[in-house]
């Protein structure tokens, strides 16, 4: 069964701290998306990256960062030099090959304090 | 990009009312739209899969009566939650799934989300 995990509930830091967030899912699939999602408090939430199992090697988009390692079944993002705006609740999820359904962890609040 | 949109984005209700949500894929047709629910400080759990001129598909524990939905068009699809209590009160996203086409690989887009409070 698929499944993901964000072990992390709120993580607190000071504005200019990197701050890791970790994501571990478990999936029978050979093929599978895994995607990050930011929510801020209006709701939205706003895509952030996603990534398909054949796809190991990690990305960097500005401050944002990503670590997908299949052998350990993760996919963490790191933000560097965090930033209040940063502030917000991240998902992770893992989507079956045809986008059928998606599954989400428990989310990770983020503040970042000036 | 693909954009999907939801209306109302907040609404409240008495109890015992019901209460439609609309959810609109803008630039293009899906074939499939999703429907989840969040509670506060929870993730986001599926409720349905609605497909285009037929019958929604409901998770385990949805109630299909209390949760009507509608997908009349390939861009339009509806959930209506009947005679609303406040154990309704959430958080209610759609996703649309854009329609397969060569080249181009199904994925979801996620509506804004419609706050719903239920007096």
């Amino acid at each position: 069964a698929q499944k993901v995990t964000q072990a992390q509930t709120e993580i607190s830091v000071v504005e200019k701290e990197d701050v890791t967030l970790d994501c571990v899912y478990e999936t029978r699939d050979t093929t599978y998306y895994l995607f990050w999602y930011k929510q801020p408090p209006s709701g939205e939430l706003v895509f952030l990256i996603r990534r398909n199992s054949f796809d190991e090697q990690n990305e960097i988009s500005g401050r944002y960062s990503w670590n997908f390692q299949k052998s350990t079944s993760s996919f963490n993002f790191t933000i560097t030099a965090s930033q209040v705006v940063d502030s917000a609740v991240y998902f992770c999820a893992l989507s079956e090959n045809n986008f059928n359904k998606f599954y989400f962890g428990s989310g990770t609040k983020l503040n970042v304090k000036p | 990009g693909a954009v999907v949109s939801q209306h109302p984005s907040r609404v409240i209700c008495k109890s015992g009312t019901s209460v439609k949500i609309e959810c609109r894929s803008l630039d293009f047709q899906a074939t499939t739209m999703f429907w989840y629910r969040q509670f506060p400080k929870k993730s986001l759990m599926l409720m349905a899969t609605s497909n285009e001129g037929s019958k929604a598909t409901y998770e385990q524990g949805v109630e299909k009566d209390k949760f009507l939905i509608n997908h009349a068009s390939l861009t339009l699809s509806t959930l209506t939650v009947t005679s609303a209590h406040p154990e309704d009160s959430s958080f209610y996203i759609c996703s649309a799934r854009v329609a397969r086409l060569a080249g181009v690989l199904g994925e979801q887009f996620f509506g804004p989300g419609t706050r719903l409070t239920v007096l």
